[in-house]
């Protein structure tokens, strides 16, 4: 099956700077590639997704990346705030599948 | 619009006892899932539910059934609970497989 692998595990960033946060995955027939905002105590919540027919999309300061070449995909946040601070958590799946794999999350800090 | 619910929020069995799980979407998806999240392992996929009717194994389906009631329910049982299987459970519908989905607010199970 599908193997996503997610890194950091942690992220401390100043308010107002960039984070990065990196999977890879391992079946080159994966083709979608949603990231999930968890904030503590809350459900998982879709903030970006990207299909293998494009390989960046942007949503005001959170856009995502993709190397179908490397097998590898990326969130990038800028002019990070405090309300950014949550558990990150990156997924990949075929289309037509049920099986969502899930990275094992990065936990975000935003300090003020 | 409620989207996903489900319920109970928070629930403590003892080892052996049984329980029931219930979920419930009114976004008329065809898929639903359940997931457990445990610390540093992600989310990962007990069952799922491609269409009312049919229902199949997931990454992590040992010591689980399901039951898909109808296009809106999706039930999650544990005829043996174990401590193993301490966790929070997430449901999840989606349109149809492969399309985004959506999580409902979890159940933290605690079996001592």
């Amino acid at each position: 099956g599908e193997n996503v692998e997610q890194h950091p595990s942690t992220l401390s960033v100043q308010e107002g700077d960039s984070a990065v946060i990196k999977c890879t995955y391992s079946d080159s027939a994966s083709n979608y590639f949603p990231w999930y905002k968890q904030e503590l105590g809350k459900r998982p919540q879709l903030i970006i997704d990207i299909r293998s027919n494009v390989g960046e999309k942007k949503d005001q300061r959170i856009a995502v990346t993709l190397n179908k070449t490397a097998k590898h995909f990326s969130l990038h946040i800028t002019e990070t705030q405090p309300e950014d601070s949550a558990v990150y958590f990156c997924a990949a799946s075929k289309t037509g599948a049920n099986n969502l794999f899930f990275g094992t999350g990065t936990r975000l800090t935003v300090i003020p | 619009n409620a989207g996903v619910t489900q319920t109970p929020k928070f629930q403590v069995l003892k080892t052996g006892q049984s329980m029931t799980l219930q979920c419930a979407q009114d976004m008329n998806h065809n898929s639903m899932y359940w997931y457990r999240q445990d610390p540093g392992m992600g989310l990962r996929l007990i069952y799922y539910s491609a269409s009312e009717g049919t229902t199949d194994k997931g990454e992590v389906p040992n010591g689980y059934n399901v039951s898909r009631l109808n296009k809106r329910e999706f039930s999650l049982r544990l005829e043996s609970a174990a401590p193993s299987q301490t966790s929070v459970y997430f449901c999840a519908s989606s349109v149809d497989a492969g399309e985004t989905q959506y999580f409902g607010p979890g159940t933290r199970l605690l079996v001592l």
